[in-house]
């Protein structure tokens, strides 16, 4: 099975500033890869697919890159309703994987 | 507008099976797979399985000898059967519909199951 390792757990950040998530696969995942937020008490919402197309009404703000191995999600101006826990998940190889979740906050 | 909606029983005994219902609608099982998906509380996400648009199926190996997923296109459903249910198994049950094969949209709200006696 793939492994999917996400970094950080958590981080604060303030409004408006510039937040970076990382996922490292354990192979060659080729871009498959999703990113999904997932709000408390909520179900997860996919905002990046194919590690940089950003899904339909998902604010521009984020955005997907990365290759290989080694992705990241950016959001480029933190918004109070960005607070949630991100996740990544590889779609290349089944079982399908994910990270363990990074936890966003407003610092 | 897709949605998806899970429905089932919230507490199961241990060794017992569970039978969970997801009812879609906003399009056609016979043109989208649907995964399930689970989550312990405070934790991650595993991939479970799905069911195809051609009604084939994919399962998590670490879940197969114990997981059936079926559906019923005419109702629009897809139902997920686990037996052998152990306090592990507790979790929220999501289903979702497949998007370009290896991704989901549409989760439904999900349905918190209890594995207790």
């Amino acid at each position: 099975d793939i492994q999917m390792t996400q970094s950080p757990a958590s981080l604060s950040a303030s409004l408006g500033e510039t937040v970076t998530i990382q996922c490292r696969a354990s192979e060659d995942i080729y871009s498959g890869l999703a990113w999904y937020q997932q709000k408390p008490g909520k179900s997860p919402q996919l905002l990046i697919y194919g590690a940089s197309s950003l899904q339909d009404g998902v604010p521009s703000r984020f955005s997907g890159s990365g290759s290989g191995t080694q992705y990241s999600l950016k959001i480029s101006s933190m918004q109070t309703e960005d607070e949630g826990v991100y996740f990544c998940q590889q779609g290349l190889k089944y079982p399908l994987t994910f990270g363990s979740g990074t936890k966003l906050e407003i610092k | 507008q897709v949605q998806l909606k899970e429905s089932g029983p919230g507490l199961v005994q241990p060794s017992e099976t569970l039978s969970l219902t997801c009812t879609v609608s906003g399009f056609s099982l016979t043109s989208y797979g649907v995964n399930w998906v689970r989550q312990p509380p405070g934790k991650g996400l595993e991939w479970m399985g799905t069911i195809w648009n051609d009604g084939s199926t994919d399962y998590n190996s670490a879940l197969k000898s114990r997981l059936s997923i079926s559906r019923d296109t005419s109702k629009s459903q897809v139902f997920l059967k686990m037996n052998s249910l152990q306090t592990e198994d507790t979790a929220i049950y999501l289903c979702a519909r497949e998007f370009y094969g290896g991704y989901s949209v549409g989760w439904g709200q999900g349905v918190m199951v209890t594995v207790s006696s």
